[in-house]
């Protein structure tokens, strides 16, 4: 049962054009969504995060987007450079139920962008 | 610096055998967890620990076993049970073991049956 999902395993964009991951979750208890970024070979880096309390956050040139009813997250980088050339994974955490107190990811979508 | 130390960063295990991979964290924080990553898949959940001697199964605990008898380390048991552990191998803290907290992670440790 697979409760977060990238349906895109990757996705190439031109560096300085918008990049936008896309995730969709099923599990109505998640309250507390988180984008991070992954090498091959390290652990990931923590990107950003949005309560199911707001429907926006932004930082800096990274901004998450949260729709409740649609049960859709996405992240948008803008303008996006070639460092941001990774594994980006969505994850979700929930204030009860059998996800309490972990979080559940994703399958990841590698972004390339190209110089 | 705080952070989370995993070790070995690499390790080869013969069939039959047990490993135990270290995860230490200096950040102070109460949870701790152990994901697992295949290749071309996300991160599943092994086991976590909201608090010092005690510690909950996540979704792919069979085949591995786990300790907390300190704040600080939180080792996972590769034991021969586990019919398929070549993996890399993420630890993993965050400040408590609810919603609303970023977790943070280590460098990753990769498990080679050979």
């Amino acid at each position: 049962d697979q409760q977060v999902k990238q349906n895109s395993p990757s996705l190439s964009v031109q560096e300085g054009r918008i990049s936008i991951l896309n995730c969709d979750y099923t599990n109505s208890m998640f309250d507390y969504f988180l984008w991070y970024k992954k090498y091959p070979a390290e652990g990931p880096t923590f990107l950003i995060s949005i309560s199911s309390i707001k429907d926006k956050n932004e930082d800096g040139r990274f901004t998450v987007f949260l729709n409740k009813s649609a049960k859709h997250l996405s992240l948008h980088i803008v303008p996006s450079q070639p460092g941001d050339s990774a594994v980006y994974f969505c994850a979700a955490s929930a204030l009860g139920g059998t996800s309490y107190g972990k979080l559940t990811f994703g399958q990841g979508t590698i972004l390339t962008v190209h110089p | 610096d705080g952070g989370i130390t995993q070790s070995p960063k690499y390790l080869f295990r013969k069939e039959g055998q047990n490993v135990t991979l270290s995860c230490e964290q200096n950040l102070n924080h109460d949870a701790m967890y152990w994901y697992r990553q295949d290749p071309g898949q996300g991160l599943r959940l092994i086991y976590y620990s909201q608090i010092v001697n005690d510690f909950q199964k996540g979704d792919i605990a069979e085949g591995y076993s786990v300790s907390r008898e300190k704040k600080e380390s939180f080792p996972l048991t590769v034991t021969s049970a586990q019919k398929n552990p070549t993996a890399f191998y993420l630890c993993a803290s965050s400040i408590r073991g609810f919603s609303g907290n970023t977790i943070y992670f280590g460098e990753g440790s990769w498990l080679t049956v050979v």
